[in-house]
């Protein structure tokens, strides 16, 4: 089965400061999925990615995918506490349209 | 309303309990899904319906766990005889078309099982 894995677990950053998430696949990615989950809440939908060398912004958001390393990365530029919460990436397997597997999250803080 | 509705938000019961979750779409998608997620894990897929067919559902960890969608709409994930470990946040989605990697799925804000 496919596994993702998530780095870092945790980031605390300063308010304005630019920082960088990672997800890479134990197999090959046929779709990328980026959502931000807060406390209490549902996940919310950043960003989809299908092809490799695609790149998709969301706001102060940007999402790249790799094919070749099985990867994908995502950059907040100026970061803000409205950023905070936990960013879960997700895939979706070849022949399987409707079902994601998701990492564990990564949990950002962000300080004024 | 406009998003995915859960009820209830918190369910505290025994072990050993039945308990039912329920999952209201949005209005007009065809396809529903379950995940489940435990602390401090991402969300793990249960089961996929497609209009009222349980269309896959190999992620149900044990035949105690089950789920309906009658009339293509609301679902309801019943889990029978409860135990410690079903204690997990269970969250519903749903989206317009079949597949995920046509566009996003739209979650729920989950309803919290608590088994004692």
């Amino acid at each position: 089965s496919q596994e993702l894995e998530q780095s870092p677990q945790s980031l605390i950053v300063q308010e304005g400061k630019n920082l960088t998430i990672n997800c890479t696949s134990s197999k090959t990615l046929y779709g990328l999925y980026w959502y931000k989950q807060k406390y209490g809440e549902g996940l919310i939908f950043l960003m989809m990615l299908q092809k490799g060398g695609e790149e998709k912004s969301h706001e102060k958001i940007t999402a790249k995918l790799d094919e070749k390393k099985q990867q994908s990365s995502l950059h907040i530029t100026a970061s803000q506490p409205s950023h905070a919460g936990i960013y879960l990436c997700g895939a979706d397997a070849r022949g399987s349209n409707y079902k994601l597997t998701f990492g564990k999250g990564t949990l950002l803080t962000v300080n004024p | 309303g406009a998003g995915v509705s859960q009820t209830p938000s918190n369910k505290v019961t025994e072990k050993g309990k039945y308990v039912e979750l329920r999952c209201d779409p949005i209005s007009g998608h065809t396809a529903l899904y379950w995940y489940r997620q435990s602390l401090g894990q991402g969300p793990e897929f249960l089961i996929y319906f497609q209009g009222t067919g349980a269309a896959d559902d190999s992620g149900l960890p044990n035949d105690r766990f089950f789920a309906v969608r009658p009339e293509g709409s609301v679902s309801t994930l019943k889990i029978q005889r409860t135990e410690r470990g079903d204690s997990a946040v269970y969250l519903c989605a749903s989206s317009r078309t079949t597949g995920v990697n046509t566009g996003e799925l739209f979650f729920g804000e989950g309803s919290r099982l608590t088994v004692l």
